[in-house]
């Protein structure tokens, strides 16, 4: 299986603030890389796919960028709906695997 | 625009086995990928399984032995049964569509439409 590890599990920042969240894969998955915001009683919400591709209706602060083993989720000007969990998720092989989460909290 | 709903028990004993099933609204089951995810209370998120409109299906391989996922086209759903289930069994259960895209001389996957997750508790 490939493990996904997300760094930091958790992150605090204030409205404004530039913010990334790093991915990890324990191999090579080229650029099938996918994120997802949850908030809390909420499903995930796909933001990025295939690393760098926003989602339609996804907001522009958000973007992803990386390939091969390393990847980033950035959001470029906090908004108070941004604070959640985020999750990695790769597409390359099965069994699919999700990072373990990355909590964003206000500060 | 397509929606999903999970439905099923929220109780299910140990040693008995888990029944859940998603259906499709706003758009047609065919053509696509459909998957179960679950989430642990205060947890990660697991892949389960998907399966093609068609039938064929892929399984995580830790759950493979307990889980079968099927689809009933006509009735635009598609179910989860987990045997044999514990108390580690219990979580949000998630039933989401597998995208498919054509890109740049690849196929790209991704989970766009989720439901919005159903909990089901294992107990006695």
């Amino acid at each position: 299986d490939i493990q996904m590890t997300q760094s930091p599990s958790s992150l605090s920042a204030s409205v404004g603030d530039r913010v990334t969240i790093t991915c990890r894969a324990s191999q090579s998955i080229s650029s099938y890389l996918n994120w997802y915001q949850q908030k809390p009683g909420k499903a995930p919400k796909l933001l990025i796919y295939a690393a760098s591709s926003l989602q339609s209706g996804v907001p522009s602060r958000f973007s992803g960028s990386g390939s091969g083993t390393d990847f980033t989720l950035t959001i470029s000007s906090l908004q108070p709906e941004d604070f959640a969990t985020y999750y990695c998720q790769q597409s390359y092989s099965s069994p699919i695997t999700f990072g373990q989460g990355t909590r964003l909290e206000i500060k | 625009q397509v929606q999903l709903q999970e439905s099923g028990p929220g109780l299910v004993k140990p040693s008995e086995t888990l029944s859940l099933t998603c259906t499709v609204s706003g758009g047609s089951i065919s053509s696509y990928y459909w998957s179960w995810i679950r989430q642990p209370p205060g947890k990660g998120l697991e892949w389960i399984g998907y399966i093609y409109y068609s039938g064929s299906t892929n399984y995580n391989p830790s759950l493979k032995s307990r889980v079968t996922i099927s689809v009933d086209t006509s009735k635009n759903q598609f179910s989860l049964k987990l045997s044999s289930v514990t108390a580690a069994d219990t979580a949000v259960y998630y039933c989401a569509r597998r995208h498919k895209l054509y890109w740049a001389e690849s196929y790209y996957y991704y989970m766009d439409v989720w439901g919005k997750g159903t909990t089901v508790t294992v107990s006695s």
